[in-house]
């Protein structure tokens, strides 16, 4: 079973902290996304890295940064974390050429930014 | 700019009945259509897709349709199940070798016992 783990279920900092998210796969997939979930608003892509120290810009970067030194590790950063940043933040890997090019997803961090 | 649009934010069905949720789209160059499931404090998990060259497919009680004319996609779940009740979303994927998954909004389904 393909395994998506990330460093913290729930996560609260203070306005203006730097904030890391991890995310790490074991299946060794190509493919890393980092996704927002918001009421009302769905999954929202951040940023995505389809290989080692390669990322590109999602639907909403602003504010956010990514680093891939390693291929089964993804790490989203919030430089100066603000309070509409308060989010459930999804991490998602996949491989290129799966049937339906599925992402598997980890459990979430639910960050709340006071 | 929502590409992909969920226009139901939740349902309500009887338990045994069928549950159908809708989807459409506005980018005539997706090729890729996926459902996905989520639960409460966990992910999303993958449930069913259908490729662009196909109308219908099929996976036990879940069943997707595809109108490519209408820019419509619809999820089918027959007989509904109260383990069916979650959030589901569905989303689009352009040509192979483009990853990226373009997300609705959602639809929160409830089956009522």
């Amino acid at each position: 079973d393909v395994k998506v783990t990330q460093s913290s279920r729930y996560l609260v900092k203070r306005t203006g902290e730097k904030v890391f998210l991890e995310c790490v796969q074991d299946m060794d997939h190509e493919n890393m996304f980092w996704y927002r979930q918001d009421p009302g608003l769905g999954l929202r892509l951040i940023y995505f890295s389809y290989d080692v120290k390669m990322k590109e810009k999602g639907d909403i970067p602003e504010g956010y940064s990514v680093s891939r030194e390693k291929k089964e590790r993804f790490s989203l950063i919030l430089e100066s974390a603000s309070t509409n940043q308060t989010s459930m933040y999804l991490c998602a890997s996949s491989i290129p050429g799966q049937a339906g090019w599925e992402q598997y997803f980890g459990p979430g961090t639910r960050l709340t930014v006071t | 700019d929502q590409q992909v649009k969920q226009n139901s934010p939740s349902l309500s069905v009887q338990e045994g009945r069928i549950s159908i949720l809708n989807c459409d789209y506005t980018n005539s160059m997706f090729d890729y259509f996926l459902w996905y499931k989520k639960y409460p404090a966990e992910g999303p998990t993958f449930l069913i897709s259908i490729s662009s060259i196909k109308d219908k497919n099929e996976d036990g009680r879940f069943t997707v349709f595809l109108n490519k004319s209408a820019k419509h996609l619809s999820l089918h779940i027959v007989p509904s199940q109260p383990g069916d009740s979650a959030v589901y979303f569905c989303a689009a994927s352009g040509n192979f070798g483009n990853e990226k998954l373009t997300f609705g909004t959602g639809t929160r389904l409830t089956i009522i016992p």
